[in-house]
């Protein structure tokens, strides 16, 4: 079993719309959780840290559910430039785990 | 300020050659971490070192070597190149290891393709 799965996408939305997407987590033991952006072939950057009570930036929500070890991200109000490959990744100990990513394509 | 920067960005290689790999990190940053992306899939960790000491390796074979020098810049080696090893190697930096909201701030990458 792979230790982060994310649903891979794409995810075709217009612009304006909301996305969301999940990923589900195999470490219970895991200690924080992240999501990261990356564009075709670039490097992946830092979005948003996922704290338990869920956190919010800009047009971004992020949530956690410990006890189904799953991982949420929401966009609102969805924007071309979001365009992109969101990783879901996982922290447990020194070690960073990332899904495959989730593929959304904004369109106008 | 610089961010990670990464040399050299592609390289191209044949079956069973070597290759190295060299990172620096974020002034002041004493963490560096690599990390192979094989297209379509997620970053998988390989190392980490911290104060140029080992603090971590994933799961990849002996063929992977790397190292940290006394300026924090880091060097992976990968001997014996095979197909397989085709692939984003990224290197991310952090201010220390195992923080619990430890951010890492990657480089641009170096894209090896063994022929």
């Amino acid at each position: 079993r792979k230790e982060v799965e994310q649903d891979p996408g794409p995810f075709n939305v217009p612009e304006g719309a909301t996305v969301a997407f999940n990923c589900t987590y195999s470490n219970s033991a895991s200690q924080s959780f992240f999501w990261y952006r990356q564009d075709c072939r670039k490097e992946p950057k830092l979005l948003m840290s996922v704290y338990s009570s869920g956190n919010e930036d800009g047009r971004f929500t992020a949530q956690l559910n410990r006890a189904s070890q799953y991982i949420s991200l929401l966009i609102r109000d969805s924007k071309l430039s979001d365009s992109a490959t969101y990783l879901c990744v996982v922290r447990s100990d020194y070690k960073l785990s990332f899904g495959a990513g989730t593929t959304v394509t904004v369109r106008a | 300020d610089a961010g990670v920067t990464q040399s050299p960005t592609h390289l191209i290689k044949t079956r069973g050659q070597h290759v190295t790999l060299r990172c620096s990190p974020i002034s002041g940053h004493k963490s560096v971490s690599w990390y192979q992306q094989v297209l379509g899939q997620g970053p998988q960790f390989i190392f980490q070192y911290y104060e140029k000491e080992e603090r971590g390796r994933g799961n990849f074979p002996d063929r992977f070597s790397a190292r940290q020098f006394p300026n924090y810049s880091s060097e992976l080696n990968v001997n014996a190149l095979l197909l397989g090893d085709s692939a984003l190697y990224l290197c991310a930096s952090s201010t220390r290891t195992g923080a619990t909201n430890e951010k890492l701030f990657f480089g641009s990458g170096t894209q090896l393709s063994v022929l």
